[in-house]
């Protein structure tokens, strides 16, 4: 079946540190990829996503290339900012059906 | 351009109380609907979701119910609240492009608590 694996948090970072955030899928066929970001009390919103393989997501500094040969959609963004502070999704649809696939989250906080 | 409305945005509520959650969006039509929950510190449980009016999948069996009486319009429902209902629960829509979801947009959730 689909599943989405995401690293554990919380990863805690310095203003201006490079981050990544690791994500891999399972999944047949060719899954669409995304990464969601949720802030504080809010509901979820898309950041980024990639459709075919060897895509690169992009979006308020933050990138996400599609690999299908390691399965993976890896978060990286050079600087971050306190205003990161957030917890972030990975997640993949694939067809046969309308659900999306989310993996566990990961809370990042950026301290000034 | 589309916008999704979720109430109340926050609620306590005693247990053995009924619970209704409305949903509904707007500027799009026969959008793909969904109910998450979010318990505290947790990633999203998917708890419904619909694809068109009447059509509701369930994928947890526990106390809670949905509905879709109208094309924009998902309600969640539960007869008597357990104290494991607590959370923040998120609806969400988004359309299907080639037999699978794309983007979901969500609302901004309701923070249940029941003590």
């Amino acid at each position: 079946g689909n599943s989405v694996t995401q690293m554990e948090g919380p990863v805690t970072l310095s203003e201006e540190a490079f981050l990544t955030i690791n994500c891999t899928y399972t999944a047949t066929g060719y899954p669409s990829l995304f990464w969601y970001v949720q802030y504080p009390g809010e509901g979820l919103q898309l950041l980024l996503k990639a459709t075919k393989a060897d895509d690169k997501g992009s979006n308020k500094g933050f990138e996400a290339t599609y690999r299908k040969e390691t399965t993976s959609f890896h978060l990286e963004k050079g600087s971050v900012q306190v205003s990161d502070s957030a917890v972030y999704f990975c997640a993949l649809t694939n067809t046969g059906g309308f659900k999306t696939i989310f993996g566990a989250g990961t809370r990042l906080f950026v301290k000034a | 351009s589309q916008t999704i409305h979720q109430w109340p945005a926050t609620l306590v509520q005693p247990v053995g109380s009924p619970l209704s959650l409305e949903c509904t969006v707007e500027g799009t039509s026969n959008p793909n609907l969904y109910w998450y929950r979010q318990a505290a510190g947790r990633g999203l449980q998917l708890l419904f979701y619909s694809v068109g009016i009447g059509q509701i999948s369930s994928e947890v069996p526990q106390n809670l119910s949905a509905s879709r009486p109208q094309d924009r319009q998902f309600i969640l429902s539960s007869k008597k609240l357990l104290l494991s209902d607590s959370g923040f629960y998120l609806c969400a829509w988004g359309l299907g492009t080639f037999g699978r979801a794309d983007t979901q947009y969500f609302g901004p959730g309701t923070r249940l608590t029941v003590l």
